[in-house]
């Protein structure tokens, strides 16, 4: 059974540094065929995309978001970490990591996020 | 950056009716790079389509996607009681994905 699950602080003080911890199980983090995103959503809004990480450690991060991501792995712990930087009240929300796949079928090539956290939700206040 | 626009924002129906939800892009999107999600309150999104037009797995029949280019819909052929929440199309392009911003499926 494929599962992720996302940990880290409840609250962080503007300005300060949030890192968030997806650990995943049931599948493999150099598995080529598969990746992690994280995506964000606050309260009563939109979900948004952040970063992902793929099997290679290529990265790719959000345009408005990039100077303040950083997205990495450890495949023995099964873990993938997000670090923002620079903390600002309207960055609260539920953050979410969820398994990126890569299904190549008939000639195409097929990306989706088929299984998701349940979500931490991050509160930014003094 | 492709943007996505879902139309419309909230839809008011009752069980049983047919509705078709749909995502406009910006620029022409592959269709293998388009999907559906399913949200409902206090819960994770869930995949529902991928490829613009196939289900995932556990997923009903009476959901089904269809499109290419710049337009895409999102057809439940009659809604269950289980089928109100929100409805997100989402791509994958460069440098990553986008969401649309959600249609609100609300029981009448």
């Amino acid at each position: 059974q494929v599962t992720l699950k996302e940990s880290g602080p409840v609250l962080v003080k503007p300005t300060e540094t949030l890192t968030l911890t997806c650990t995943v199980s049931g599948f493999s983090l150099s598995n080529d065929r598969m990746g992690v995103s994280w995506i964000r959503q606050p309260p009563g809004k939109a979900l948004e995309w952040l970063a992902h990480i793929f099997s290679n450690d290529e990265k790719s991060y959000s345009t408005s978001l990039k100077s303040r991501l950083t997205i990495s792995k450890d495949t023995s712990k099964s873990q993938v970490v997000l670090i923002m930087t620079n903390m600002d009240p309207a960055d609260t929300a539920t953050y979410y990591c969820a398994r990126r796949v890569l299904e190549l079928r008939g000639g195409y090539d097929y990306y989706y996020m088929d299984v998701w956290g349940k979500g931490t939700t991050v509160t930014v206040s003094s | 950056e492709i943007v996505l626009t879902q139309s419309p924002g909230t839809l008011s129906l009752s069980p049983g009716e047919r509705v078709t939800l749909s995502c406009r892009a910006s620029q022409t999107v592959s269709s293998s790079y388009l999907a559906w999600y399913q949200q409902k309150p206090g819960q994770a999104p869930r995949l529902l389509i991928y490829g613009a037009s196939n289900r995932a797995t556990g997923i009903p029949d009476r959901f089904s996607g269809s499109g290419s280019g710049t337009d895409f819909t999102l057809t439940i052929s009659r809604l269950e009681p289980e089928d109100f929440a929100v409805y997100y199309c989402q791509q994958y392009g460069s440098p990553g994905y986008t969401f649309g911003q959600g249609t609100k499926l609300e029981i009448k």
